[in-house]
């Protein structure tokens, strides 16, 4: 069973462009969810995914925006980078909605706005 | 909203030594409670997960956890650190908003253990 990949490990970017990250989620699980980790900090949700549709948002402006594809992969975009977007982003995989399923992480994908 | 505080940034224990990890949670409703760890440069990893039933609820690695609900707190604890165990330890919550479940994560302790 293959676990949560994101891509890429690392990122530098300038401020005022854009990124993209990508997350595969585990097998069988169709809820995604992707959260950031600033430095020193917990994680902050950012929006969930659940069969592609956009299932739930955190306090992010709309230049955070995201997709989920019909295997359920996922990806998270940023426009107009700030300096204050650089942080470490996490995808999280999960089967359906319940609030007590396990949310399994991935390994991040760290981005660092210049 | 619900929130999570987790209490003291940075513990630092003797190996072998008993491991306390602090974490106490705001909610209007039951809550799901998690721990998770997370090492340098890697994603969290779930400890122990409480929803309902034993409020002991054991979890890998030797740690376990007990919800308290007249103490709105979540404590985790482990009987004898491991030097394998320094890392950064993360209390959440998950939170529900219409059909979406978010967690709720406080701001982490970080453990250190002395040789």
């Amino acid at each position: 069973e293959t676990g949560v990949t994101q891509s890429p490990t690392h990122l530098i970017k300038t401020r005022g462009q854009q990124v993209t990250l990508r997350c595969s989620s585990q097998s069988g699980h169709n809820t995604v969810s992707w959260y950031q980790q600033a430095l020193g900090q917990g994680p902050q949700f950012i929006f969930q995914y659940y069969r592609e549709e956009e299932n739930g948002r955190g306090n992010f402006p709309p230049r955070f925006s995201g997709l989920q594809f019909p295997n359920y992969s996922s990806e998270l975009n940023v426009n107009a980078l700030e300096l204050d977007d650089s942080a470490l982003y996490l995808c999280a995989s999960s089967l359906g909605l319940a609030g007590n399923n396990e949310q399994f992480f991935g390994p991040g994908t760290r981005l660092t706005v210049l | 909203a619900q929130s999570v505080t987790q209490l003291g940034s940075h513990v630092s224990v003797s190996e072998g030594a008993l491991v306390l990890l602090r974490c106490n949670y705001s909610s209007s409703v039951p809550p799901y409670l998690f721990w998770y760890v997370q090492y340098p440069n890697q994603g969290l990893q779930l400890l122990l997960k409480y929803t309902t039933g034993a409020t002991l609820v054991k979890g890998i690695n030797g740690f376990e956890a007990e919800f308290k609900k007249s103490e709105t707190s979540f404590h985790l604890t482990k009987p004898s650190a491991h030097m394998s165990d320094a890392a950064e330890y993360f209390c959440a919550v998950s939170d529900r908003e219409d059909s979406s479940y978010k967690l709720i994560f406080g701001s982490g302790t970080r453990l250190l253990v002395r040789p």
